[in-house]
This record gives structure tokens, sequence and C-alpha cells, in this order.
């Protein structure tokens, strides 16, 4: 199966700082999605791209979708307290309306430092 | 977008036993799917249900599991003899309005002693 690999495994930052993790993968997607993940609960969908080349932003986050198809990153600036948690990268090839399920990325645990 | 619930938040069974997890979508959807995280682990995949069938499912599914939706409402993911190895968060997903988006419930701790 599709396999992703996700880096950096965690970081540790300091309040303020900005910080990118991005996702590889072997083969292409046709979607990539970029979700948060607290404690006991489930991933909460962050940002989607769905073009290779795009560049979609939210708030203080920004991703983007890979040329290749096979790779994304996701920034986070200025970072506060609240974005502590784990950040999971998910593919989907979705060809022909099927293939419709996600392959997720080992995550990164991010930790800011007040 | 309106999430999904699901039911229970946490399940403690005995090896071999039959659990069912629940999940009840706020509002209609035809595009289902389970995934479970082993504690420390990344989401994986076990099955997607469209229209009442399974659409698409991962070598993880095997013949212990099985997923239906018997009132048209609920959509639920039954293990059949629980092992050890089944001990995993368990999440029911429901696509957005953008297909090619997934949203999440805030999963079942399954526990198998």
């Amino acid at each position: 199966g599709q396999q992703l690999n996700q880096s950096p495994q965690s970081m540790f930052i300091q309040e303020g700082e900005d910080v990118s993790m991005n996702c590889t993968s072997s083969s292409i997607f046709n979607t990539w999605l970029w979700y948060k993940q607290d404690p006991g609960e489930g991933p909460v969908l962050l940002i989607a791209l769905y073009k290779a080349g795009e560049l979609t932003s939210n708030g203080r986050l920004t991703a983007q979708f890979g040329i290749t198809r096979k790779d994304s990153f996701l920034n986070i600036s200025a970072s506060i307290p609240s974005d502590v948690g784990i950040y999971f990268c998910a593919g989907q090839l979705n060809w022909r309306g099927s293939a419709r399920q996600l392959t997720f990325g080992s995550g990164t645990q991010l930790t800011v430092l007040p | 977008e309106p999430e999904v619930t699901q039911t229970p938040s946490h399940q403690v069974t005995q090896m071999g036993q039959e659990v069912i997890l629940r999940c009840v979508p706020i509002s209609n959807h035809l595009y289902f799917y389970w995934y479970r995280q082993i504690l420390g682990q990344k989401v994986e995949f076990l099955v997607s249900f469209y229209n009442n069938e399974i659409s698409e499912k991962s070598e993880i599914f095997d013949d212990q599991f099985s997923v239906e939706r018997p009132d048209g409402s609920n959509f639920t993911l039954k293990i059949r003899s629980t092992k050890l190895e089944d001990s995993a968060m368990y999440f029911c997903a429901r696509e957005g309005q953008t297909a090619d988006t997934q949203y999440f419930g805030p999963g079942t701790r399954l526990t198998v002693l």
C-alpha cells in the first residue's frame, strides 16, 4: 500500500516561533489533508488541498500541495500554546470514485514552550 | 460542519468477546469510514461504507470485523471475537460537502483484557 513519510517526528519550539512540517509519498495523491489531534480525541481537519501546486491558508496555518503530487507541507506561524498536539498529514487518491480512504502519516508531535 | 457522534466513549472487554461500536451521523450522509489508531501510532483505514454496502476495506478488516447500518441511521462496527491486539481507538468518519474531505468522530477507546 501507499506509505507516507512525515517529518519531523517531534518538535519543541518557543512560543511565537514559526514551525514547518512535511510529508512525502512514494506515489501520488489527488488530495492532501492536514489534521490536528489532541490527546484522547479524534483528528480535526485543518486544511484541505485539491490541486498540485495549490497554496492554502487557514489563519496562521499555511499548507501546500506539491507539484509532483507526492508531497505536502504545513507551516504554522507565530505559534501559541494551544498549537500543542499531534499533526497528521493524510493523502487520498480518490481515483474515479474509488480509493477514497485516507492514508495517514505517522504524525508530528508539536510542543510549544512558554 | 457537523460531526458524528460515537458510542461508547470507552469499552472494556474480555478477549474473545464480541463488541459493537456505534457511529451516529448528525445529518444524512452516504459515505462513512472506520479507522483505528493503536496507542501512539498513526491512524489506519479499516473500511468504507457507501449506500449501505462495503465500498473498500483494508487488510486489517478481516473476517472478525463487520459493518452495517441496521436502522438506516446508526452505523456499527462489530468485532466478533476480540483479540488483545484489537485494543485501540476506533474512529468513525463521514465525508464533508466536498467529497475529498473527511470529518472524524471523537472515537471509542477499546481495551481488550
